[in-house]
């Protein structure tokens, strides 16, 4: 069982270039979100996609844009990216409703340079 | 969703139990207990979850008090590897099966010592 992928684990980017962070599930499960974790900090929900289709923003969402390509994946768009952004990145994934045990990829570390 | 409170770090004993407080004085009647960890450079893992009543898994135990107002999280034998951050977060699960993301604090840097 694979779980939640992430791709990539590691990239450097130069300010204003635009990249993508991918995110797949396999567990069939409805909601996927995209989380961001600074240096000493807890994590950070940028953008959340309830069920297939439908995605809404979370605490800090400028900057980013989401699209939930089928029920599998979930991807995390940066347009023009800034050393702010530099981070690490989870995605994570869960059934929704009443349990709402999470499951986390490993992470993608971005810097901005 | 609730405001939780616990302590910057702890230190514990390889083999023995870790207990782990967590203070949640606002919370409401319908607002769950979840525990997660989050072991170093790696994506947070679920541990267990709870409304009112004690819950016991494979992983951890989690008490929960009378009043609700505090909980804890118990690691009967800790190991080397339950060095991490643990997370207690106090939410509402969404209804009719939505989802509207966890609220991740700072969290309790546990240290195993050998």
């Amino acid at each position: 069982n694979a779980g939640v992928t992430q791709t990539p684990k590691f990239q450097v980017l130069k300010t204003g270039q635009s990249m993508t962070l991918q995110c797949a599930q396999d567990m069939n499960h409805n909601s996927m979100y995209w989380y961001r974790q600074d240096p000493g900090m807890g994590l950070r929900l940028i953008y959340y996609s309830a069920s297939e289709g439908t995605t809404d923003k979370g605490e800090v969402p400028n900057g980013y844009n989401v699209s939930r390509l089928n029920k599998r994946e979930f991807s995390l768009r940066l347009e023009s990216a800034a050393p702010s952004q530099t981070s690490v990145y989870f995605c994570a994934s869960s059934f929704g409703g009443l349990f709402n045990g999470y499951t986390f990829g490993s992470g993608t570390r971005l810097t901005v340079v | 969703d609730a405001k939780t409170t616990q302590p910057t770090s702890m230190d514990c004993a390889e083999g023995r139990a870790a207990n782990l407080p967590c203070n949640h004085s606002t919370i409401s009647g319908n607002e769950y207990v979840y525990w997660y960890r989050q072991i170093h450079s790696q994506g947070p893992q679920y541990i267990i979850h709870g409304l009112k009543n004690n819950e016991t898994n494979e992983m951890a135990s989690l008490i929960i008090t009378e009043d609700r107002k505090s909980s804890t999280l118990i690691l009967p034998h800790a190991t080397l590897r339950d060095t991490a951050v643990y997370y207690c977060i106090v939410r509402v699960p969404p209804s009719g099966g939505g989802a509207d993301g966890l609220t991740f604090g700072k969290g309790t840097h546990l240290i195993i010592q050998p």
